[in-house]
């Protein structure tokens, strides 16, 4: 399958801890972007990169979060100090130069 | 700035029936819209996108939306629903004018669609 993928696909820590999720996007793409989706509402854009460049960064984005993608290939989304209200999916996606994004299938992360 | 409404967050449907699913945009620039399915614990797949060419666009599984700009609209549709259509269906339009620098999705709340048999 050459599809995005997405490890782990679920996370369960302890308010405090620091969590490091992982995404590879589809190989030819140069974009890649991350979002949160909570319970009952559609995904919320967190940031993006172009190739290892991260261009845009959404408010939501708190500074707990950091996303890095350091060879323009495989990207990372950790967020330190987690918090209860963290607890969500976490998606990552993949597009050729602002085509059509493919998604991979998420890291539920729950936040005791 | 873009936004998109997806009016009703749940909608029922017998097997056979016509599904129609709503979506309203509003965008300062044409816009790019997209709709999306999601199945349960996975990520999202595109069913359709507009882009600016037809006003009726084919996509995946039966599905088709039609861009109407005079009314905001990108509905979706399928003639006869299936039992394997139930997911959660959402409408996204795509920020900023196209091949922009951003190029993220802003997202509907979403509409979950149920097949009764």
């Amino acid at each position: 399958d050459t599809g995005v993928s997405q490890n782990p696909r679920h996370k369960i820590t302890k308010r405090g801890q620091n969590v490091t999720f992982r995404c590879d996007p589809i190989s030819e793409h140069n974009r890649l972007y991350w979002y949160r989706q909570t319970l009952g509402q559609g995904p919320e854009f967190l940031t993006y990169f172009q190739n290892e460049a991260q261009l845009e960064k959404s408010r939501l984005l708190s500074d707990r979060f950091s996303a890095e993608r350091p060879k323009g290939s495989f990207s990372t989304l950790e967020i330190q100090r987690t918090e209860q209200g963290d607890s969500a999916m976490y998606l990552c996606a993949s597009s050729l130069k602002g085509n059509e994004q493919f998604f991979g299938p998420g890291t539920r992360l729950t936040v005791l | 700035a873009q936004s998109v409404t997806q009016l009703g967050s749940h909608v029922s449907v017998s097997e056979g029936a016509l599904v129609l699913l709503r979506c309203n945009y509003s965008s300062s620039v044409p816009p790019y819209l997209f709709w999306y399915v999601q199945y349960p614990n996975q990520g999202l797949q595109l069913l359709l996108k507009y882009t600016s060419a037809a006003t009726l666009v084919k996509g995946i599984n039966g599905f088709e939306a039609e861009f109407k700009k005079s009314e905001t609209s990108f509905h979706l549709t399928k003639p006869s629903a299936h039992m394997s259509d139930a997911a959660e269906y959402f409408c996204a339009v795509r920020s900023g004018n196209y091949g922009g620098s951003q190029g993220n999705l802003i997202f509907g709340k979403g509409t979950k669609l149920s097949v009764k048999p």
